[in-house]
């Protein structure tokens, strides 16, 4: 069951901002909102995550709004290997630790 | 470096026969998942296990099966491959209490 919703694609210039949106309107109090990525042909790679105040590291930023119903991922200066599907993921609260859903992601072109 | 490696990258097998996949992890991580990834579908959870000797099935478990004799390993076994199991297979592993997945390349597997 989809507990995240994200535009399919998107698409940004090299050296520019990229903002991947994220809606988790059902999140509960306890959730985390993970984001992951995955390039063309390799596994998933862990991005960022956080609960209810704004990360950063050095791949990016999430800022979650304050009633935590979406979020948004921040690539800060997007390059052609960003390029890659971009999964939110909010952790199932009724699942077993450690069990992440995929959903379908946001495929992010980064064009030169 | 601690990595999580997957063997073969690439299987060409004949519809009956068992196949078995293998995951190691250097990591000494607790948890082990594996997935697998088909277009329309994103990533589905198969099995996982939370550490030696334990196993739990995931959403589409049918006709596999794992084992976990030590820490490092979860080889998956397909018992009688059916061409509905061609798919990209993933293993992953956390850190036992953290929910961050550390995925490893994949195993293209092909069912004739």
């Amino acid at each position: 069951d989809a507990k995240t919703t994200q535009p399919p694609s998107m698409d940004c210039a090299e050296g520019r901002a990229a903002n991947l949106p994220c809606n988790h309107s059902t999140i509960s109090g306890n959730e985390y909102v993970y984001w992951y990525r995955q390039i063309h042909s390799q596994g998933p790679q862990y991005i960022i995550h956080g609960l209810k105040n704004n990360e950063t590291n050095e791949m990016a930023s999430l800022i979650i709004t304050e009633d935590r119903k979406s979020s948004t991922l921040i690539l800060p200066h997007a390059t052609l290997r960003d390029t890659a599907v971009y999964y939110c993921i909010v952790r199932d609260r009724g699942s077993t630790l450690g069990r992440l859903y995929f959903g379908r992601g946001t495929q992010l072109t980064v064009w030169p | 470096d601690a990595e999580i490696t997957q063997s073969p990258r690439h299987k060409i097998t004949e519809t009956g026969r068992q196949v078995t996949l293998a995951c190691h992890q250097t990591w000494n991580h607790n948890n082990m998942f594996w997935y697998r990834q088909d277009l329309g579908h994103g990533l589905r959870l198969i099995h996982y296990s939370y550490g030696v000797q334990d196993t739990n099935k995931g959403e589409v478990s049918d006709g596999y099966s794992v084992s976990r004799s030590n820490t490092e390993d979860l080889p998956l076994t397909l018992e009688s491959a059916a061409s509905s199991q061609t798919s990209v297979y993933f293993c992953a592993s956390s850190e036992g209490g953290r929910e961050t997945q550390y995925f490893g390349p994949g195993t293209r597997l092909l069912v004739l």
